[in-house]
C-alpha cells in the first residue's frame, strides 16, 4: 500500500540554523509534491510545489528537493526564526488523480531563540 | 478578502446524531475537498467535487455525505453511521484539478460525547 513517512519526532532547532525535514514515500509515483505549513488548530497553508522533473525549488528562505530515485523530498528552512515554529506537511499528487493529494502526518518544528 | 469559511469552529454531538459542517468559498474555485485529520496521521480525503452537482468518494467516505448544489458551497454531513467521528475536519478548494495548491479553511473540530 502507499505510504508517506515524515519524522514523527519534533525537530528542535536553534534560531539562525537550518532545519531539514524529510518526506519519504513508497509504492507511489507522484507527478508532483507540495509542502504545507500548519499552525495548531488552523488549516494548512501552501508553501511550495515541485514537479517530478524538477530537482530543486526555492522560495525566500525555503528550499525543496525532490529525488524520484530515492523516493524522497527534503525541505529546508534556512536562517530559521521562532516564527517558523509549526508543523510541516508533505503532500503527493499522482498523474490523473483529479487533484487529490496524499498527505504525510507532518513534522513539528520548534525554533528556540 | 477571498477565502474559505468553515463553520462551526467547534461542535459537540451526542452519539446517534447527524451533524452538518458548513464550507463556503468565494475564490471561484471549481474543485472542493473534505479532509479529516487525526493526531499522528496524515490528512485523509473524505469526499471531493470537481464541478457543481457532482462529487466522488475519497478514501474514507463511509458514514459521511456531501452535496454540491452551488459552486461556493460544499457541506459535509457526519452521520450516525460514522463509527469514530471525533476529529478535526478541513475543507479545501482548488482552481482547476491539476497541480495547483489547495486553499484550506480554518477547520471544524467535532467531538462526540
Amino acid at each position: 500500500s502507499q505510504k508517506i513517512e515524515q519524522n514523527s519526532e519534533a525537530l528542535n532547532i536553534q534560531e539562525g540554523k537550518t532545519a531539514t525535514l524529510t518526506c519519504n514515500y513508497t509504492n507511489y509515483s507522484p507527478a508532483y509534491l507540495q509542502w504545507y505549513r500548519q499552525d495548531p488548530g488552523r488549516g494548512p497553508v501552501f508553501l511550495l510545489l515541485i514537479r517530478e522533473n524538477e530537482k530543486e525549488k526555492r522560495k525566500e528562505r525555503l528550499k525543496v528537493t525532490f529525488d524520484t530515485t530515492l523516493k524522497q523530498s527534503l525541505f529546508h528552512i534556512t536562517a530559521s526564526q521562532p516564527a517558523d515554529s509549526a508543523t510541516y506537511l508533505c503532500a503527493l499528487g499522482a498523474k490523473d488523480s483529479w487533484g487529490k493529494l496524499q498527505f504525510g502526518a507532518g513534522t513539528q518544528v520548534v525554533v528556540t531563540p | 478578502d477571498g477565502g474559505i469559511t468553515q463553520s462551526p469552529k467547534y461542535l459537540f454531538r451526542k452519539e446517534g446524531q447527524n451533524v452538518t459542517l458548513s464550507c463556503e468559498q468565494n475564490l471561484n474555485h471549481d474543485a472542493m475537498y473534505w479532509y479529516r485529520q487525526d493526531p499522528g496521521q496524515g490528512l485523509r480525503l473524505i469526499y471531493y467535487s470537481q464541478i457543481v452537482n457532482d462529487f466522488q468518494k475519497g478514501d474514507i467516505a463511509e458514514g459521511y455525505s456531501v452535496s454540491r448544489e452551488k459552486k461556493e458551497s460544499f457541506p459535509l454531513t457526519v452521520t450516525s453511521a460514522q463509527k469514530n467521528p471525533t476529529a478535526f475536519y478541513l475543507c479545501a478548494s482548488r482552481q482547476g484539478i491539476l497541480t495547483g495548491e489547495l486553499f484550506f479553511g480554518e477547520g471544524s473540530r467535532l467531538t462526540v460525547l
